[in-house]
């Protein structure tokens, strides 16, 4: 059982380039979240899914899209990268219901934009 | 949007004492707070959390308390060990479940030998 599954791990990008990161997890949770981390500022919320399909934004949504075609996948864009996006990204998940129960986060990508 | 305060941002304790960390927050309508320690490099973990109709829980050396009057939880770790050493973070759901959860900005705890 691998939980949450974050690919690429490490990535390099230069400024107005796109990538997207994948989020995938098997354990049959309906919410999924993408968080980014920055030092001295914990984790902010950029968007998140309740289910296959939906999307909504969180506290920092600018300059990030994101798609939930299948419910095991989130994706997470960044159509013309910037230096302000260079950050450790989590993905996380949740089981339906409400924001009341536990989330359990992947191990990260950091993404470095120059 | 709703506001988390963490203090402290450092706390340096001897092994074998008791560490406290101190979270507020500013939604009434919150009714989950999660604490999630994370080790350098690597994934944020669960360690404990509280729902609103409890007012305190304990899982061997950790507990978290809360008192939604004056809106504030707290992390209680004893008998402290070097393992402990790590960035704890607490959080809550905004909106009482609305937008997600909202995470204060981290208390680094250095265990000292």
């Amino acid at each position: 059982n691998a939980g949450v599954t974050q690919t690429p791990k490490f990535r390099v990008l230069k400024t107005g380039q796109s990538m997207t990161l994948l989020c995938a997890q098997d354990m049959n949770h309906e919410y999924m979240y993408w968080y980014r981390q920055d030092p001295g500022m914990g984790l902010r919320l950029i968007h998140y899914s309740v289910g296959e399909g939906t999307t909504a934004k969180g506290e920092v949504p600018d300059g990030y899209n994101v798609s939930r075609l299948k419910k095991q996948n989130f994706l997470l864009g960044l159509e013309s990268a910037a230096p302000s996006q260079t950050s450790v990204y989590f993905c996380a998940s949740s089981t339906g219901g409400g924001f009341d129960q536990p989330q359990h986060f992947g191990d990260g990508t950091r993404l470095s934009i120059l | 949007g709703e506001n988390v305060e963490q203090h402290p941002s450092t706390l340096s304790v001897q092994e074998g004492d008791s560490a406290v960390i101190k979270c507020t927050y500013s939604d009434s309508a919150s009714n989950y707070f999660p604490w999630y320690k994370q080790e350098l490099g690597k994934r944020p973990q669960l360690i404990i959390d509280i729902r609103s109709n409890v007012g305190e829980k304990k899982d061997q050396r950790i507990a978290v308390t809360l008192n939604k009057t004056a809106k504030h939880f707290s992390l209680h770790i004893t008998e402290t060990q070097p393992e402990d050493s790590a960035v704890y973070f607490c959080a809550t759901n905004q909106g009482g479940g609305a937008d997600g959860l909202t995470f204060g900005k981290g208390t680094h705890l250095i265990i000292q030998p």
